[in-house]
């Protein structure tokens, strides 16, 4: 099984609105990942948790704030955005093998609309 | 910093054509990924080449490894319109050391197959 979830599938908000992207992954993954996507663009890397500690953010603004309670879910709390913020956010996992094979499984995405 | 050049970045085609993507680095990676991405979904992982002058085929598909990791191409024979996304190759390098490595994307490839 290679599934990795999200919720929601789609979010519209405003720019005072506090909001939060769910991702879960079962495949024993050690490494979750936030990207942003642009229509058409690759995605670009946010926040890189390993072994629930956030290991790398990609100079996110504030406003975007990521939690990883437990091996399986990441979060992605929400606030005060802009509608530049809006994009496909998309969650992926990949596992801590340490052999330079980093196969990154993503989630379908959170479609996210900010007015 | 490690770049992919990515290219064509549009092609478009009738159904029953073959077509080649290429990316090129001057980077060595340690492997590369190549994915495919519907509108609305997230990238789904096709293929993962470790070993330079690696050849792997899925069904249709035939990806390629560079002698020296540098390069990688993906040929599609007899294309269909099921075949239509945008395609993805992602390079892994190894990030601080450890085994979760951030991927660098090339640009993306629009790929829409006419029938």
């Amino acid at each position: 099984d290679t599934e990795v979830t999200q919720t929601p599938k789609h979010l519209v908000m405003g720019m005072t609105n506090k909001k939060s992207l769910k991702c879960e992954q079962h495949m024993g993954h050690r490494a979750m990942y936030w990207y942003k996507q642009k229509a058409k663009k690759p995605p670009e890397l946010m926040f890189v948790y390993s072994y629930e500690k956030l290991s790398i953010n990609e100079s996110v603004p504030s406003r975007f704030s990521p939690e990883c309670p437990n091996s399986s879910l990441l979060n992605l709390h929400l606030h005060a955005l802009q509608p530049e913020d809006s994009a496909l956010y998309l969650c992926a996992s990949s596992q801590d093998s340490g052999q330079g094979e980093y196969e990154q499984y993503f989630g379908p995405g959170t479609r996210l609309t900010v007015t | 910093t490690q770049l992919l050049e990515q290219s064509p970045q549009f092609l478009s085609i009738q159904e029953g054509e073959n077509l080649t993507v290429y990316c090129n680095s001057s980077s060595v990676f340690s492997s590369l990924q190549w994915y495919r991405q519907e509108p609305g979904e997230g990238p789904v992982l096709l293929v993962t080449v470790v070993t330079g002058g690696e050849v792997k085929k899925l069904k249709r598909l035939t990806f390629q490894f560079g002698d020296a990791r540098k390069d990688s191409s993906l040929h599609i024979t007899a294309a269909q319109p099921g075949d239509t996304g945008l395609y993805l190759c992602a390079g892994a390098g190894n990030a601080g050391g450890t085994s979760y490595g951030k991927l660098t994307f090339g640009q993306g490839t629009i790929l829409t197959v006419h029938p």
